[in-house]
């Protein structure tokens, strides 16, 4: 079975700074799809970037980009120029490539604030 | 764009009571999801769908049963609560045909059982 490992369970960063969110993994396959989602006070949750795991490119969506290590098996999230609506609970998590139903299996996630 | 509806968002109920949340998507999904998320922990699956008329256990299923009578309905039930169960609950739902397509969720709902 897959596992996702978030050890940060909280971090900190100023606002206009950058902050990364570290997110590692264990599984057996080879293809599979990795992202982070965003959860603030209001309990939504939000999909921030997704990762295929056969594409080298790291993505990237605006203020947000990932640095996808596949052999090391990690998967952190970099916040650049953050905002204090950045402010929220993040959490990594795994999707097996193919097959029925394609569950998606959680980190525990990470708190961050943004200070001014 | 309404996507993923849960109803209630709140509910209180007493040890031992029954009750049904309902998740409803209009985005003509394939595969739907139920997920329980608990302090310090991530979202963890109790229950899902492939299609109308299917469904399967999750990852903490005991307590719970599903149904999905129509493909843009599925339902969680308890049938007798517990204070183990108080949780928030989130509803999912995904186009099975494209495999690269995220899961979308619904607001949550917040069940508390004294």
């Amino acid at each position: 079975a897959q596992t996702v490992t978030q050890s940060q369970p909280e971090m900190s960063v100023q606002e206009a700074e950058t902050v990364t969110l570290s997110c590692t993994y264990d599984t057996s396959e080879s293809d599979y799809y990795l992202f982070w989602y965003k959860q603030p006070p209001s309990r939504q949750m939000i999909l921030v970037i997704r990762q295929e795991a056969y594409k080298q490119q790291n993505a990237t969506e605006n203020r947000f980009s990932v640095n996808f290590q596949k052999a090391a098996k990690s998967f952190s999230l970099k916040i650049s120029d953050s905002q204090l609506g950045d402010a929220a609970m993040y959490f990594c998590a795994y999707r097996t490539y193919t097959g029925t139903a394609s569950k998606l299996t959680f980190g525990t996630g990470t708190r961050l604030q943004v200070t001014l | 764009n309404a996507g993923v509806t849960q109803t209630p968002k709140f509910r209180v109920l007493k040890t031992g009571q029954s009750m049904t949340l309902l998740c409803a998507q209009d985005m003509n999904h394939e595969y739907m999801y139920w997920y329980r998320q608990d302090p310090g922990m991530g979202l963890r699956l109790i229950h899902y769908s492939v299609g109308e008329g299917t469904t399967a256990k999750g990852e903490v299923p005991d307590g719970y049963n599903v149904s999905r009578l129509k493909k843009q309905n599925f339902l969680l039930g308890l049938e007798s609560a517990a204070p183990s169960q108080t949780s928030v609950y989130f509803c999912a739902s995904r186009d099975g045909n494209r495999d690269y397509q995220p899961q979308h969720f619904g607001d949550g709902t917040r069940l508390s059982i004294l």
